[in-house]
């Protein structure tokens, strides 16, 4: 079975900090990997994703996140959040094996203060 | 494009009764899911549906929970008697087909159930 770990719940920044959320997941196969965003009063949206080649991966609003294999990682950066990121963000796998199945992280709640 | 709706956005009632959450997904979408999401969790997924045919249901609680999508588009979950433990929102998404590449899921609002 398929699991993720977001270690961090709760982020506090001010804005023009760097942020990293870390996320590791625990699957024995290939995988794919997600970031989702969910705004104070909107639904989840998909930030970016991972399937195969370059580890780094480019998502919207200049997040960034790294897969790192050997660590089974995928941690989320922006070099400089700003208020409009508060929000809580999701890691989320799924197993090659697993059809259209996503295992959500407990979600990591982002506050930047202005 | 329109998006998942989802009706009601919020529904307070007492344990022991019962409630029917509505989807309804993305004009073309085949696959179809439903989600709770218990505050503090990320969501869960508890079953999934390829056009009006369960794909998975191994995380739907049976004893209380049921799901149909009778004519492979609108979708209704139930919960029959609730418990406390349920208050939660309950997400709906939906994609493309399913097949073996991956179809991006499209979220609903969601509804909050509060079980008093």
């Amino acid at each position: 079975a398929q699991s993720v770990s977001q270690h961090n719940h709760h982020v506090i920044l001010s804005e023009a900090a760097s942020l990293e959320l870390g996320c590791n997941y625990s699957y024995g196969g290939t995988v794919n990997l997600f970031w989702y965003v969910q705004y104070p009063g909107q639904h989840l949206q998909l930030l970016l994703k991972y399937f195969s080649g370059d580890p780094l991966v480019k998502g919207i609003k200049g997040f960034e996140a790294e897969f790192i294999k050997s660590k089974f990682s995928f941690n989320l950066r922006k070099p400089s959040v700003q208020w409009s990121d508060t929000a809580e963000y999701f890691c989320a796998v799924r197993g090659n094996n697993a059809g259209n199945m996503l295992t959500f992280g407990g979600g990591t709640r982002l506050m930047v203060k202005p | 494009e329109a998006g998942v709706a989802q009706s009601p956005r919020y529904k307070i009632i007492e344990k022991r009764q019962s409630v029917a959450f509505w989807c309804n997904p993305i004009s073309g979408h085949a696959t179809l899911y439903w989600y709770q999401q218990i505050l503090g969790q990320g969501p869960k997924l508890l079953i999934q549906f390829q056009n009006n045919g369960v794909v998975d249901d191994s995380q739907l609680p049976k004893d209380r929970f049921s799901a149909e999508r009778l004519k492979g588009v609108d979708s209704t979950l139930k919960i029959q008697p609730a418990k406390l433990e349920d208050s939660a929102v309950y997400l709906c998404a939906s994609s493309l087909r399913t097949s073996s590449s991956y179809n991006e899921q499209f979220f609903g609002p969601g509804t909050r159930l509060t079980v008093l």
